[in-house]
């Protein structure tokens, strides 16, 4: 499985501020997502991050919120915007095996960064 | 409204027994099925996955797949203490979108 780094692993950010999260993965792949792990509660795809074009938003999720890059097939940024209490969350990044042009392989999840918004 | 469905627990057992962690679906679709680990604080981590009707064997785990009765489910031979976390079932839908359960927390006594 593909190695997955984020940064940063935690922060404390103040109501009103954004904050970017970094994913860094150690080899090309194709599918990237983003994913919202609220306090408690199970795990929430925000978007996929799509090299060279917008990214994919869920229902609910917008882009002026969540705004994502992916420059490479080994990056991307999620950005939290404009942030409120209700933002605090686990973000984590997640890739699918790449294996050819086929889909529906597993995912691998980054450790994630842990958000606390005062 | 695709769905996951699993039993939050906790599900408690003794340390080498049997552990039957559970999950129905919704979307008939699905192709793809998915168990993850996660530990308290830390992100999930893959530890089953199945694509065709039956079972699949990897070491102390089990998955099991019944798409007529869109039912999967984890068993945990031999559980050890280390073993507790929270256990996710993730299904794949027609769209190659990860469906996450709510998870079932699995606790192994000494």
């Amino acid at each position: 499985s593909a190695v997955i780094s984020q940064k940063p692993s935690r922060d404390i950010c103040q109501r009103g501020t954004s904050l970017t999260i970094q994913c860094q993965v150690d080899s090309q792949v194709t599918m990237m997502f983003w994913y919202r792990q609220q306090p408690g509660q199970s795990l929430t795809l925000i978007a996929t991050a799509n090299q060279g074009s917008e990214a994919t938003y869920e229902s609910g999720f917008v882009i002026d919120k969540f705004p994502i890059s992916r420059p490479n097939l080994t990056f991307s940024t999620l950005t939290v915007s404009n942030m409120s209490p209700e933002d605090s969350s686990i973000y984590l990044c997640s890739v699918e095996r790449t294996s050819g042009a086929s889909r529906g392989n597993e995912q691998f999840f980054g450790p994630g960064t842990r958000l606390t918004v005062l | 409204q695709k769905e996951v469905e699993q039993n939050s627990g906790p599900l408690s057992v003794p340390e080498g027994a049997i552990a039957s962690l559970n999950c129905t679906y919704s979307d008939r679709g699905s192709q793809s099925f998915f168990w993850y680990r996660q530990y308290s604080g830390k992100s999930p981590e893959l530890i089953m996955f199945i694509y065709s009707n039956g079972d699949k064997e990897d070491g102390r785990f089990t998955a099991q797949l019944n798409k007529a009765s869109q039912y999967v489910s984890l068993l945990i031979r031999d559980s050890q203490p280390s073993d507790s976390a929270t256990y996710l079932c993730a299904v794949m839908d027609s769209s190659y979108k990860l469906i996450f359960g709510s998870g079932t927390r699995l606790l192994v006594r000494p």
